[in-house]
C-alpha cells in the first residue's frame, strides 16, 4: 500500500516563509501531487512534481527527491489567506492512471 | 464554468434511510472518483470508474455503491445508511492520457455534507 506522511498542523506569521513536508512510501511512484483545501471547501490542485527538483509558481513552490521520498511545499510571504489545508497525494504507475493516495493534510494557521 | 457539481450539499439521514449522491461533470473526463473526508483522516477513496459503464472499489468501498451510466455522471448510493458513514463527500473528475501531466489533475466538487443519526 501506500504510506504518506505529514504534520497534522503549522502555525506561521504574516510575511514569512514556511515549508510543509511530506514522506511517502510506495511502488511504482509516478507522480506527486499538492492540493489546497480552505475550510469547508473543495480541494484545490496547486502543484505537481514528478522528476526530482523544484517547481515555481508565484509564491509557491514544490520540491521532490524521488531518492529520498520526500517532497515540500514552500510558501513565500504568507497572507491570511493562506490558513487552510494542504494535502500531499501520490500518484503510483501501474495503478489506474489519475488515482491518487492522499496523506491526512496539513493545517497551515497564517497569524497577523 | 460549472465544472464538478454535487447535489445534495446537505442532507440529514435516519439509520437504515437509503439516499444517492450525484455528481455531474462538464468537462467531458472519462475518470471520476469517489471520496469520504473525515476529520484526521483525509480523503479516503470509496470507488472511482475510467469510463461510462464500469466502476471499481476504492479504498472504503463498503455500504456504498455506485453506477456510471452516463460519461457526466457518476451516482454514489447507501442503501442502508449507518452513523458511520456520517462525513463530507467529495466527487472528483480527471482526464485521461499519457503526455502532459495536466491532463490528470483531479477537479473536486464542492462536497456533500450528510449526518446519519
Amino acid at each position: 500500500g501506500q504510506n504518506i506522511d505529514q504534520p497534522t498542523e503549522m502555525t506561521a506569521t504574516e510575511g514569512a516563509i514556511v515549508q510543509i513536508n511530506c514522506t511517502y512510501q510506495t511502488s511504482g511512484f509516478n507522480g506527486l501531487f499538492w492540493y489546497q483545501q480552505h475550510a469547508g471547501e473543495a480541494p484545490t490542485f496547486l502543484s505537481y512534481n514528478v522528476l526530482d527538483g523544484l517547481e515555481e509558481k508565484g509564491r509557491f513552490s514544490s520540491f521532490l527527491s524521488r531518492s529520498k521520498g520526500y517532497s515540500y511545499l514552500l510558501l513565500k510571504e504568507l497572507q491570511m489567506k493562506d490558513s487552510a489545508s494542504y494535502l500531499c497525494a501520490v500518484r503510483n504507475r501501474g495503478s489506474t492512471l489519475g488515482r491518487l493516495y492522499f496523506g491526512r493534510g496539513t493545517q497551515l494557521t497564517v497569524w497577523p | 464554468n460549472a465544472g464538478v457539481t454535487q447535489t445534495p450539499k446537505f442532507r440529514v439521514l435516519k439509520t437504515g434511510q437509503s439516499m444517492t449522491l450525484l455528481c455531474a461533470q462538464d468537462m467531458n473526463h472519462e475518470y471520476m472518483y469517489w471520496y469520504r473526508q473525515d476529520p484526521g483522516m483525509g480523503l479516503r477513496l470509496i470507488h472511482y470508474s475510467v469510463g461510462e459503464g464500469t466502476t471499481a472499489k476504492g479504498e472504503v468501498p463498503d455500504g456504498y455503491n455506485v453506477s456510471r451510466l452516463k460519461k457526466q455522471n457518476f451516482l454514489l448510493g447507501l442503501e442502508s445508511a449507518a452513523p458511520s458513514q456520517t462525513s463530507v463527500y467529495f466527487c472528483a473528475s480527471s482526464p485521461t492520457g499519457e503526455g502532459a501531466v495536466a491532463k490528470n489533475i483531479q477537479y473536486f466538487g464542492a462536497g456533500t455534507r450528510l449526518s446519519v443519526l
